[in-house]
């Protein structure tokens, strides 16, 4: 069966410090990935999609930067963190051979941006 | 770009009462979906929607895919302390293309 793990769980960073959330898959294969972010009681907003290494389609021009180096791997960063960049940040996975995109979500990192 | 309302924001419901929430979309739709979210937890999927006129159950959640290819519902039926959480329904316009997500509903149950 499939997982996602995302870690860490929780952080908490100083304004205008590094960021790397990462994500990994397990039990599929060529996944699309996503990143989302969720402000406190608002809804998902989509940050980033990869379809395959390498490739990153960007939703939101921010001060936010997504890589996916390995096939079952994305990550998050910013080189700068910015107040507003405080939230919940989801990572989802789905398949790529269906025509079907239901997405599955991991736990989710709490981000506080002091 | 493409929108979701999602309707109700929240709701207040006493234990055992039925639940219904939808979603209305501009644009036509392929697939709608359907996912809960308890807090600090991440969104799961509870029900997924290929065709027009679709219902589908999933125990005490019904769901239907919309005529007009634009709008969804959800029902839960007679309602337990462990349904609170935030509803969203989602919607994918064509095959590898992002899904859309509506602003959820927020389920309180009073038991």
């Amino acid at each position: 069966s499939q997982t996602i793990h995302q870690w860490p769980a929780t952080l908490v960073q100083p304004v205008g410090s590094p960021l790397s959330l990462e994500c990994t898959v397990e039990g599929t294969s060529n996944p699309n990935l996503y990143w989302y972010r969720q402000a406190a009681g608002r809804g998902l907003q989509l940050l980033f999609y990869s379809v395959g290494i390498g490739q990153i389609s960007s939703e939101v021009p921010q001060n936010l930067s997504a890589s996916r180096p390995q096939d079952r791997q994305f990550i998050l960063s910013s080189k700068k963190l910015l107040l507003s960049d405080s939230g919940f940040y989801l990572c989802a996975w789905s398949t790529s051979s269906s025509s079907y995109n239901e997405q599955f979500f991991g736990p989710g990192t709490r981000l506080t941006v002091l | 770009g493409q929108q979701l309302n999602q309707s109700p924001q929240s709701m207040f419901i006493q234990e055992g009462e039925d639940v219904s929430m939808n979603c209305t979309s501009s644009s036509i739709f392929n697939t709608w979906l359907w996912y809960k979210q308890d807090p600090g937890e991440g969104p799961v999927l509870l029900i997924a929607l290929y065709k027009a006129g679709e219902l589908t159950s999933n125990g005490r959640l019904t769901a239907q895919f919309g005529i007009t290819r634009k709008d969804s519902f959800l029902n839960i039926s007679a309602s337990i302390p462990s349904d609170v959480g935030i509803y969203f329904c989602a919607g994918q316009y064509g095959s590898n293309t992002p899904l859309v997500f509506g602003k959820g509903t927020r389920l309180s149950v009073i038991a």
